[in-house]
């Protein structure tokens, strides 16, 4: 079964700590993951995917096939950062995105 | 450009009541979905469209959800009748092309509560 868990619903963290989200995934092929996150009061927005091997706003993600994970990691968080995250797999075919339940992260001055 | 938009943002029904949301896509986007994210629960499929033709239809949650994409602009999503477990935010999704993968760009959602 194609599935994405994000094992926190909260991490809390002080700015300039160093910040973890964890996704793991269940899906048989070659998965394309992506970090969406939502701020508040705003949309639901593309943060990166691993195909791009990007770094987007200091945020960086790798997929590690062996541990099913594709964990979210800043080094150094700021409290612009506080926001909801959503670890996403994408199911080929079909089109359609399967997301885990979401990390709320709270950065505190 | 404008980006997704949907409508209302929020609506307020009893039990029983029919709801109708609306999205419109991003102009030229081929590709339109619906996900719902019921309270502290994962945002999940419902549907997708190319153009007005429905594309999977396997995340519905039953027959009491209708929805269409008529001239394969905007769409709609008719709730009827509206039960209290339909409550939760109601996002749609667009995205161009036919490539296997293009970045779906999200509305705001209609956060649709039934009580």
């Amino acid at each position: 079964a194609q599935r994405v868990t994000q094992p926190e619903k909260l991490l809390s963290v002080f700015k300039g700590a160093p910040v973890e989200l964890k996704c793991n995934y269940s899906y048989s092929g070659s998965p394309e993951l992506f970090w969406y996150v939502q701020y508040s009061r705003q949309r639901l927005q593309l943060l990166l995917r691993h195909i791009s091997r990007e770094s987007i706003k200091g945020f960086t993600a790798d997929l590690n096939k062996g541990e099913t994970s594709f964990h979210l990691k800043k080094p150094f968080a700021q409290e612009e950062d506080s926001a909801m995250y959503y670890c996403a797999l994408f199911s080929g075919g079909y089109n359609k995105l399967i997301f885990g339940a979401g990390t709320r992260l709270a950065v505190h001055p | 450009e404008a980006g997704v938009t949907q409508f209302p943002s929020h609506s307020v029904i009893e039990k029983g009541q029919t709801v109708t949301l609306r999205c419109d896509p991003i102009s030229g986007h081929d590709n339109l979905y619906w996900y719902r994210r019921v309270m502290g629960k994962e945002i999940k499929f419902l549907l997708h469209f190319v153009k007005e033709s429905k594309q999977d239809e396997s995340g519905m949650p039953n027959n009491r959800f209708l929805a269409e994409r008529t001239g394969g602009t905007y769409s709609t999503l008719k709730v009827q009748p509206a039960e209290l477990e339909d409550s939760g935010v109601y996002f749609c999704a667009s995205s161009p092309g036919s490539m296997k993968y293009n970045e779906q760009f999200f509305g705001p959602g209609t956060r649709l509560t039934v009580l």
